[in-house]
């Protein structure tokens, strides 16, 4: 079935503009996850949404970054006003989140290609 | 908190040669241990994972990794590596049960294999 998908693939912006990453999870996937790729830092997480629950958002670098999940599936992380260091690849994972019953967590988290962007 | 080491960034082998990637954990609580694998210009791919049972777990393409809990270690391992694993070795590690359900991870061993 289909993967993970994100897009642009690519995004190359000016300092100070606005940028939207979008992330399709594999269908009927209800936890997702957007972490940060970038040189020195290895793979940071920055947000995780499980089903209806508030997100966790104690990953965000700063109050530039934001990301909404809409009817539980497409996901955008937006950064506002953005800075050289917000340079990086951006991965979205997704999981089942929950399994069987009595529901447990399910742990393998599958990765979309990633955003690379570029602030110039 | 729960970090992550790999103590090498860089695995240069040469190819049928073994090779060792090593990761070590640091948690206060008990952690689930993953490996993937990103090869160039590709996403991450889940390689192996250990979440209870045999401490020893292997891929489909040859790599094992054994838990250790007394030397908190997962390091990964294949007896013979081919040019096709030249790729970026991420450890990575998840608190099973905890309120973060992210995923935790090394900062990467690249591999490169040389005929």
């Amino acid at each position: 079935g289909a993967g993970v998908s994100q897009s642009p693939s690519n995004k190359v912006t000016e300092k100070g503009k606005d940028v939207e990453l979008r992330c399709d999870p594999i269908s009927g996937h209800t936890a997702l996850y957007w972490y940060r790729q970038s040189l020195g830092q290895g793979l940071e997480f920055l947000i995780y949404f499980q089903g209806n629950s508030a997100p966790d958002k104690s990953g965000l670098p700063s109050d530039r970054f934001s990301a909404e999940r809409t009817g539980g599936s497409v996901s955008t992380l937006t950064i506002q006003r953005t800075q050289q260091e917000d340079s990086a690849v951006y991965l979205c994972a997704s999981s089942v989140g929950y399994l069987g019953t009595p529901s447990r967590p399910f742990y393998e988290q599958y990765f979309g290609p990633g955003t690379r962007l570029t602030v110039t | 908190a729960q970090s992550v080491t790999q103590l090498d960034s860089q695995v240069p082998v040469f190819e049928e040669a073994p090779v060792e990637l090593r990761c070590n954990y640091s948690s206060s609580v008990s952690v689930y241990l993953f490996w993937y694998v990103q090869y160039p210009n590709q996403g991450l791919q889940l390689l192996l994972k250990y979440l209870s049972g045999s401490t020893l777990v292997e891929s489909i393409n040859g790599f094992e990794a054994e838990f250790n809990k007394s030397q908190t270690s997962f390091h990964l391992r294949k007896p013979s590596v081919h040019i096709s694993d030249t790729a970026e070795y991420f450890c990575a590690v998840i608190v099973p049960g905890g309120s973060q359900g992210n995923l935790i991870f090394g900062k990467g061993t690249k591999l490169s294999v040389k005929p």
